[in-house]
């Protein structure tokens, strides 16, 4: 059973810093997903990667994917109030479903 | 369409009593999924579907759970005899097929049993 590991489960910063978390599986990922969640809200999806050292890029998010596929990592440069939220990482089961992670919980203080 | 709608959003029940929450996907989504999370956990998975067939439950998925998705339409998911151990957040999520497709999450249905 494939079990994602994610760092640190919680993080307070101020306004403007930058941070990143991480992203950790017991084995390969097949594809990789980053989700947001805002209390009392569903997950909405920020980015998918599948292949091994990809970089993606959303605005002031980078999402970077291991040579090795069994980890990713999140890095959010100048961080606002508004990326406040749960920081999921999910993983594609050929069993048709995602695996999620337990979550970064982040919080931006203004 | 405007996403993924779940009704309702929150519930109350006492201990012992059945519960229906109902997900409507997104029209061109294929396939729905629920799953549940609970305070401090990612979500767990549930059970999906892909049209109207009902085609993977996980083990979480106990003889007092059960899910229906008629016509490949909105589903439902039904708890029968409540127990405090059942309070969480129940997301509803659709997608179409393809390993490079995320999720659509609805807001999910807050269940508290008392």
């Amino acid at each position: 059973t494939q079990l994602l590991e994610q760092s640190p489960q919680f993080l307070s910063i101020q306004e403007g810093e930058n941070l990143t978390v991480y992203c950790n599986s017991s084995s390969v990922f097949s594809s990789l997903q980053w989700y947001r969640q805002e209390p009392g809200e569903g997950p909405v999806l920020l980015v998918t990667v599948v292949t091994g050292g990809e970089v993606k890029k959303l605005k002031r998010l980078t999402f970077q994917f291991g040579d090795a596929r069994k980890d990713s990592s999140l890095h959010i440069t100048a961080a606002q109030p508004g990326d406040t939220g749960l920081y999921l990482c999910a993983d594609y089961n050929y069993g048709q479903n995602f695996v999620f992670g337990p979550g970064t919980r982040l919080s931006v203080l203004p | 369409d405007t996403g993924v709608s779940q009704n309702p959003r929150h519930k109350i029940t006492k201990r012992g009593q059945n519960v229906t929450f109902r997900c409507d996907p997104i029209s061109e989504h294929n396939r729905l999924y629920w799953y549940r999370q609970t305070l401090g956990q990612g979500p767990e998975f549930l059970t999906y579907f892909q049209n109207e067939a009902q085609l993977e439950k996980s083990r979480l998925l106990s003889d007092r759970f059960s899910a229906e998705r008629p016509k490949g339409s909105f589903s439902t998911l039904e708890i029968q005899r409540t127990e405090q151990g059942d309070s969480a957040m129940y997301l509803c999520a659709s997608s179409t097929m393809g390993v490079g497709y995320g999720y659509t999450f609805g807001s999910g249905t807050r269940l508290t049993v008392v």
